[in-house]
């Protein structure tokens, strides 16, 4: 079955730059999107198709997919931002989630 | 939009359960629906998927032969029928909005509810 790898964790400073990664094989061939949890709610949508941010999400979030590799990156990346990310594609008739990254903002 | 789940509980091994997904805050049958799972302190995992108007539906892996969703357009309502429950189904379950009528290809969970917890456990 297909999978999606991402990094158990991720750290940055404030107001730096965090990269989230997510793999799988000739991911750039599908659409990608991305999910925030924080702890004890519900997913959010984030970026949907490699790229697209909903209304409501800062600009400080986006993503980008190709080849192999699909990446979330937060500018300036702010305390409120710590909380459990997720990528998910579309398999053929399956939905599959990355194993998640945890963001630690310290 | 909202997204209202129902019917989770503490249930035994082997017996069944209905889960529903009361929506509202838009028009229900423009959208497929999904259902999605995390077992405590774990990831996310699809379930299933629901176009439209029922006529497409995906199971995630080894899920089909037990769990059946399900939806009444005229209620505003997203079902999920699991059968022979295991102590590995224990988990929240979330119902889903996709942003588009089909599912596959470019969906996308635009909308979550808060979720519903159900405990397999005898």
């Amino acid at each position: 079955s297909y999978e999606l790898t991402q990094p158990p964790s991720v750290s940055v400073s404030p107001g730096q730059t965090a990269i989230i990664t997510c793999s799988g094989d000739r991911l750039g061939g599908t659409y990608v999107c991305w999910y925030q949890q924080k702890a004890g709610q519900a997913p959010v949508g984030i970026i949907y198709q490699d790229t697209v941010r909903p209304s409501g999400v800062p600009e400080r979030f986006s993503g980008s997919n190709s080849g192999n590799t699909a990446t979330l990156t937060i500018s300036g990346t702010q305390p409120m931002d710590e909380a459990e990310y997720y990528c998910q594609a579309w398999d053929s008739t399956k939905v599959v989630f990355g194993g998640g990254t945890k963001l630690t903002v310290l | 939009v909202q997204l209202v789940e129902s019917g989770g509980g503490l249930v035994q091994p082997g017996r069944s359960l209905r889960l529903s997904c009361a929506a509202s805050g838009f028009t229900f049958d423009d959208f497929a629906m999904h259902w999605v799972r995390q077992a405590p302190g774990k990831g996310l995992e699809w379930v299933s998927g629901i176009s439209w108007n029922g006529g497409t539906i995906y199971y995630g892996d080894s899920l089909k032969d037990r769990f059946t969703i399900s939806r009444d357009n005229a209620k505003n309502s997203l079902y999920l029928q699991m059968n022979s429950l295991r102590t590995e189904d224990t988990a929240f379950y979330y119902c889903a909005r996709d942003i588009h009528g089909g599912v596959g290809g470019s969906g996308y969970f635009a909308s979550w509810g808060q979720g519903t917890l159900v405990t397999v456990s005898s």
